[in-house]
This record gives C-alpha cells, structure tokens and sequence, in this order.
C-alpha cells in the first residue's frame, strides 16, 4: 500500500461545477495535510494547507480533513479553465519531509 | 528574492559525468529540501536541511548522492558518475521552521536533468 494514495484521473468537469478531489494516507500519526496545484511543466504551488479534523476555506477551494478515516480532499467551486493541472496532496512524516500521491490530474472544460 | 530559486534551469550531461544542481531558499527559511521529480509521478523526498546540517538524508538513492548547505541557506545537490536513470527534475523547497507539524513548503522552479 502506498503511503498517500490519490485516483491519478483524469478528472473532468465542466465549467462551473464542483471538482472533488480525494486523497487517502497510511501514516495514522500525520498531523499536517497539504494540496499542491502543478501545471504542465511547471514546479507544485502550495494552494491549501489543513491541521485539523473539519473543513476549510480559501476562496474556492475547500480542504476536508477526516483523521479517522484517513482521508483529506479538496473541493474547487466554480471550477474555470485555467483550474485545469495536476493537483497533489502530500503528508508530512514525523520527520518534516513531504510524502506526496501521484496525483490527480483535473480537466475543467468550457 | 521572492521565491525558493534553482540554477541551472535545465542541465544535460553524459552518462558518467558529475552535475551539481544548485538551490537558493527563501531568505530567512531555516528548513531547505530536495525532491525528486519523474513524468506521471509525485516528488520524492531525497534530503532535508535544517540550517547546516542534514536533519534527515533517508531519501538519498545511493552514494553517488550528495548534498551541502554550510552556511545554512544555499544549497548544492551533487550527483557523482550520473546514469540514464537519475534524469528527472529535481525541486528544492524551503520552509520556515522546519518543524514536523504545520511545515509549509515552497518550491524553486525545479532543475530538469537529463543524463544521455
């Protein structure tokens, strides 16, 4: 079992509507959750970080956490062409490093 | 400067040559990273700085990889008798603290390294 497990997509929706984007992690003693957003040839730009179990809110982007679950996800409102890119949801270890999916890449069509 | 920045840009070598991949932090970050990147894939830890020292190099592939920081902010990724295999882009990110919890990282542009 991977350590952070995401559907690598392609995920398409149209414009306008709700991308929902989940992720799943083996490490039960992560505390910190992060969504990158990396376009084509270009590095991972930080969009969402969450600590805590619960929802929130940045704009159009909302971060869900679930802890006992082992599951966090990121919800894009309204969803434009240009939300079109690989988003990818990384843990921290206990040591501080990243521990990234592979993945998932959002296809948002006019 | 603004951002996390990365020299070179982009860097093709010969199987067998020695590169160095060179990382500037965000002026004031204490924690500095190195990742690696390949096609369809999420980045994969390699080495994490907090200031001079290597905190933790468990992602280091073998010996042939190096890294340095000894001044605590720029840092040099070394990569001795490259392979075909070791061409990927590599990302640097430096964050704040370094703190394993609320530890938010942000990434230079990336080197591509293409070994022929």
């Amino acid at each position: 079992q991977k350590e952070v497990e995401q559907n690598s997509g392609p995920l398409s929706v149209p414009e306008g509507a709700i991308a929902s984007l989940n992720c799943t992690y083996s490490d039960r003693g992560s505390q910190s959750f992060f969504w990158y957003r990396q376009y084509s040839g270009k590095s991972p730009e930080l969009i969402m970080s969450i600590y805590s179990n619960g929802d929130k809110e940045d704009g159009r982007f909302t971060a869900q956490l679930n802890k006992a679950s082992q599951y966090v996800s990121l919800l894009i409102r309204d969803s434009q062409p240009s939300d079109s890119a690989t988003y990818l949801c990384a843990v921290t270890s206990n040591t501080g490093k990243l521990i990234f999916g592979q993945g998932t890449t959002l296809q948002v069509k006019p | 400067g603004a951002g996390v920045s990365q020299t070179p840009s982009n860097k093709v070598t010969e199987k067998g040559k020695y590169v160095e991949l060179r990382c500037d932090p965000i002026s004031g970050h204490t924690a500095l990273y190195w990742y690696r990147q390949s096609l369809g894939q999420g980045p994969e830890f390699l080495i994490y700085f907090q200031g001079t020292g290597a905190a933790d190099d468990s992602g280091l592939p073998n010996d042939r990889f190096f890294a340095v920081r000894p001044e605590g902010s720029v840092s040099t990724l070394k990569i001795q008798r490259t392979e075909r295999g070791d061409s990927a882009v590599y990302l640097c990110a430096s964050s704040l603290l370094g703190a394993a919890d609320y530890n938010e990282q942000f990434f230079g542009p990336g080197t591509r390294l293409t070994v022929l």
